[in-house]
């Protein structure tokens, strides 16, 4: 069975700080990955995608691809209030199944 | 307004009732997938669709049937639901490329099966 593993939480980070969250994945054919945000209630929806090795930076947010060591992680800069959330990391294998992991719960502490 | 519409929302039924979750789209997406969530189990694929009259099973498609007719719809159905199929489900769209993946959600319809 093909995984997408990310540590539950909840992550507790103070206002301001920068916030890590880390994924891993078990198909090495995979060629898209994804970061969501879903507050409680609410339909996830998409806030990064990165295909190649390396960082990717959109406002406060950066995420980073590792192929080599099937990993993924989102870096948020002056964390806000507002970012505490659910955050699900997708890989999108070969088949073109898109593979969510259960979600990182954070908490920005004010 | 790009979106991706469910309905019912809400829904209590019972075990054995056949019940059908509509989903639209209007954003000409190519790529249509249903997702159930549950309380740690995470966001699963129940089955997805890369294009009209193409479908493909997700992980967890047990006790699931979808068509594709038509390119904005793509309908959920349960035959004969059962207890354990009470969850959140979401409907999602996404053009049909690399960037699949990118998906759009719907608000999703809580369904509890009695």
């Amino acid at each position: 069975q093909k995984e997408v593993e990310q540590n539950s939480g909840p992550l507790s980070v103070p206002e301001g700080a920068i916030a890590s969250l880390n994924c891993t994945y078990s198909d090495r054919g995979s060629q898209s990955f994804f970061w969501y945000r879903q507050y409680s209630g609410k339909s996830p929806e998409l806030i990064m995608s990165i295909y190649s090795n390396g960082d990717k930076e959109d406002g406060r947010f950066t995420a980073q691809l590792n192929k080599a060591s099937q990993y993924v992680s989102l870096l948020i800069r002056d964390s806000q209030p507002s970012d505490s959330a659910t955050y699900l990391c997708a890989v999108k294998e070969r088949d073109d199944k898109i593979i969510f992991g259960k979600g990182t719960r954070l908490h920005i502490l004010p | 307004e790009a979106q991706v519409t469910q309905n019912p929302r809400y829904l209590i039924t019972v075990t054995g009732k056949k019940l059908t979750v509509t989903c639209s789209q209007n954003m000409n997406h190519e790529y249509m997938s249903w997702y159930r969530q549950d309380p740690g189990l995470g966001l699963r694929q129940i089955y997805y669709s890369m294009n009209v009259e193409v479908t493909d099973k997700g992980d967890v498609p047990e006790g699931y049937k979808v068509s594709r007719k038509e390119k904005r719809n793509f309908p959920l159905i349960l035959e004969s639901p059962s207890p354990n199929q009470t969850s959140l489900y979401f409907c999602a769209s996404s053009l049909e490329s690399r960037n699949t993946g990118e998906l759009f959600f719907g608000e999703g319809s809580r369904l509890t099966v009695l």
